[in-house]
């Protein structure tokens, strides 16, 4: 099937940790996204690469990083997790900006004990 | 500054019955607007977009730049059209995304 897809689908796990959520995609699109939506359903970009650079850093904090290795996956990483982090984590992609739509994975629902 | 204004957090009607969802923006340029959809236990996806001006599952929205507005319409509201919609602006080819707060529909029988 093609789609993005994102794992794990659920991560528990405890203060201070650190974890990572990976996402990779067989569109053949050149520009990957993570988002983080909130309790509220409130749905924001954090990161965006086009064709491996980063093109898109809004205010997050510096734990976390986003990692490319190819145009196909873009990786999330996350240090010394906090409580506040709980949220679900959704990555997309899309063939260029403007006009053209997003696919959207699954999501990630992080919980944070 | 980029906004996208959904006003109603939860619309419910009955089924049958007309539907407007509503999204007003506040963008500067030229904007590219979109309707995503998340139906219960499925991924969020493009429902549809300004510049395609396409109907999609009845749905129609129609981009007025005078009062900056995206409304998404439906004449006769299924019950299949519960789900969480989210209305979207990006600039003219540009790839940072504004999302509304999102509304969800409710059509009951």
């Amino acid at each position: 099937d093609t789609a993005v897809s994102q794992t794990p689908k659920y991560l528990v796990t405890q203060m201070g940790n650190d974890k990572s959520i990976k996402c990779e995609q067989n569109l053949g699109h050149d520009t990957m996204y993570w988002y983080k939506q909130d309790s509220k359903k409130f749905l924001k970009i954090m990161f965006s690469y086009n064709n491996k650079e980063l093109i898109i850093n809004e205010t997050v904090p510096n734990r976390f990083s986003p990692k490319s290795p190819d145009k196909a996956h873009l990786n999330l990483h996350i240090n010394s997790l906090e409580l506040g982090d709980s949220a679900v984590y959704f990555c997309a992609s899309s063939q260029g900006g403007g006009a053209q739509p997003q696919h959207f994975g699954d999501g990630t629902r992080l919980s944070i004990l | 500054a980029q906004r996208v204004t959904q006003p109603e957090k939860l619309l419910s009607v009955f089924k049958g019955a007309p539907v407007e969802l509503k999204c007003n923006y506040s963008y500067s340029g030229s904007p590219e607007l979109f309707w995503y959809v998340q139906y219960s236990r499925q991924r969020l996806q493009l429902l549809l977009r300004h510049i395609s001006r396409e109907s999609i599952k009845g749905f129609t929205a129609d981009l007025n730049k005078g009062e900056t507005s995206f409304h998404l319409k439906k004449p006769f509201a299924q019950e299949e059209d519960s789900a969480m919609y989210y209305c979207a602006l990006r600039n003219t080819g540009g790839f940072k995304t504004i999302f509304g707060a999102g509304t969800r529909l409710f059509v009951k029988a």
